[in-house]
């Protein structure tokens, strides 16, 4: 199993750009989550999903989109870079359940100039 | 609202020494999960332990413990005979048990260095 990947591992943006953040994972989880880590300030979350089909913001959501038409992926979209998000970002799934632990991917780091 | 706090942002200790890591929780739920994390200077984040609300017993896994007391809201986590790999940033975290979500709530994290 590779577990959560999530590509690309860097990435420079203009201010205005958009682009989209991919998160694969193999374990057949049903819930997975975005989250983003600036220096400091530990994880927020952005978005979360608990099954293909059905998403729901959370704590920071404002300039992201996410959507989830299967199991194994779930893009997170930057419309209009900015760059307040300028950050890492990480995506991570679990079971369904009683919370287990989260598996995280390796990260994204965004640079927004 | 629930809440984590690690008031301690940077801690650094010589090698060999034992350290503590505090964490102080807020929920209004009765049942509720705790999670540390690890997250070395590669970057990764590594899941070190959960533990229900229901069991206050002390945890140890070969240098680490972990103290949890509902009593102060409290999961502290100490590395006996710390060693220079273990040089980190620390997340305590915080789910709901419901299972409706499984969201983490993340504290912002102890840096921790061990010098040689």
């Amino acid at each position: 199993n590779a577990g959560v990947t999530q590509t690309p591992k860097f990435r420079i943006l203009k201010i205005g750009q958009s682009m989209t953040l991919q998160c694969t994972q193999d374990m057949n989880h049903n819930y997975m989550y975005w989250y983003r880590q600036d220096p400091g300030m530990g994880l927020k979350l952005i978005y979360y999903s608990v099954g293909a089909g059905i998403t729901d913001k959370g704590e920071v959501p404002n300039g992201y989109n996410v959507s989830r038409s299967t199991t194994e992926d779930f893009p997170l979209r930057l419309e209009l870079a900015a760059p307040s998000q300028t950050s890492v970002y990480f995506c991570a799934s679990t079971g369904s359940g009683r919370p287990y632990e989260q598996y995280f991917g390796p990260g994204t780091r965004l640079t927004v100039t | 609202a629930q809440k984590v706090t690690q008031a301690q942002t940077e801690i650094s200790v010589v090698e060999k020494e034992d350290v503590t890591l505090d964490c102080v929780y807020e929920t209004r739920d009765t049942t509720y999960y705790l999670f540390w994390y690890k997250q070395p200077p590669s970057g990764e984040l590594v899941f070190l332990i959960r533990r229900n609300s229901f069991d206050e017993q002390n945890e140890i896994s070969g240098r680490y413990s972990w103290n949890f007391q509902k009593s102060t809201s409290s999961f502290n986590f100490t590395i006996t005979a710390s060693q220079v790999v273990d040089s980190a940033v620390y997340f305590c975290a915080l789910s709901e048990a419901g299972g409706a979500t499984n969201k983490l709530i993340f504290g912002t994290g102890t840096l921790l260095a061990v010098q040689p």
